[in-house]
This record gives C-alpha cells, structure tokens and sequence, in this order.
C-alpha cells in the first residue's frame, strides 16, 4: 500500500503562514486530497487532487505539489483553523490516508 | 445539500457482525461512488469499501474476506457489514460520497466498540 508520511503536529500563531506536508512512498500522480477534521466531527474536504480548493473553502487554503510531495498551505492562519489535516491518495489501490498534522495556536 | 447519516448498534460482541446503514438525502446513491471509512483511535484512517453507482463494489484487501456493502435504493440508503468483529475493529465509522477519487461529502460518524 502507499504510505503517506506527515508531520505529526506543528504550531503557529494566528496571522503567520503554515504549510503542512505529506509524502508519499510512490508516486501517486495529483490525486492526492487534503481534509480538516475538528474534534467530535467528520473530515472536511479543503482540496482536491493536489491543487483545487473544495467549494466553500476559503481561499486562505491552497494545494501544491505532485508525484510524491504535496503541501497543504493556510495562509493567513486563523483560530479557527485549529484541527487535524489529513491528506488521502487516490491513484493506487488502496486509498490510504496520512496519519494526520494536528495543528495548534500559539 | 447532499447529507449522509450513519446508524446502527454502538456495542457488537466479539466475533459477531457489525452492520451498519448510510442514509443519505438530497442525493440519488443512482449517482456517483459511496464509502465506508473507519478512523480508530489515535488517529489511523482506513478506507474500507465502496460501492458504485451500478451496484459493483470494492474493498480494501486485508478486509475482503469479512466485509459486504449493499444498498437499497428504493430507501437511499446503503449498508456495511464487518463479520467476525475482534476489539481491532472497534473504531468511528463513516460513511461518505466518492466523487472523482475524493470523498466530498461525510456523515457525522458512529464509534462502535467491539466489546463482550
């Protein structure tokens, strides 16, 4: 299967730019996705293969990458944006999801 | 909206089976992909199956041999069911929309505990 490799946490202040990585072990083309998951709810989709913001996503969100190294940037940070990001790779079988980036407000 | 809802039984036994139901509306499960994600604690996401819009099916290999998803689409509703269920399964399940390789759309989740 793919792994997909993540930082496990990071830490920002509100205002600065983050940007959240997510390896994966073989190439998996663009169709890699990333999700927001707040404590007690599902995942939210943020981007779509690679680089397209999901609807209602603020642009503050964007994708970057392909292959096998992709980034989630937030830009700028907002409190709101505490949460675990996950990304989801859809070129090889099976899916598979990254572990998480749980990010947190200084 | 499309709206997904996950439901069934929050304990199962040991070696038992799991079932639960994805009721989904503002939406036609005629249409597109739907899924099954689990997430067990400490953050591990798997994918589990989908079922199409035709009926076809596919699930993730180490799960193959334990695993069934169908669908009623009179309802609009589609179903998983895990056999023989161990504490490894005890996880949040959710159901979702598979659109173009993502999942665009998610139920609120149901955890199960696998438990005697």
């Amino acid at each position: 299967d793919t792994v997909l490799t993540q930082s496990p946490a990071l830490a920002v202040s509100p205002g600065e730019r983050v940007s959240i990585s997510c390896r994966a072990s073989e190439g998996v083309n663009s169709y890699m996705h990333w999700y927001q998951q707040k404590p007690g709810q599902q995942p939210k989709l943020l981007i779509y293969k690679a680089s397209n913001l999901a609807s209602g996503v603020p642009a503050r969100f964007s994708g970057s990458g392909s292959g096998t190294d992709f980034t989630l940037t937030i830009d700028p940070v907002e409190a709101d944006d505490t949460a675990t990001y996950f990304c989801q790779q859809s070129w090889n079988d099976p899916n598979t999801f990254g572990a998480g980036t749980k990010l947190e407000l200084k | 909206e499309v709206q997904l809802q996950e439901s069934g039984p929050g304990l199962v036994k040991p070696s038992q089976s799991l079932s639960l139901t994805c009721s989904v509306t503002g939406y036609s499960i005629t249409y597109n992909y739907w899924g099954w994600i689990r997430k067990f604690l400490g953050n591990k996401m798997e994918w589990m199956g989908y079922i199409s819009h035709s009926g076809s099916t596919s699930y993730n290999p180490p799960l193959k041999s334990r695993i069934s998803i169908t669908r009623d689409t009179s309802k609009n509703q589609f179903f998983l069911q895990l056999n023989s269920v161990t504490t490894e399964d005890t996880a949040t399940y959710y159901c979702a929309r598979y659109t173009y390789w993502y999942f665009d759309f998610w139920g609120p989740g149901t955890m199960v505990t696998v438990s005697s």
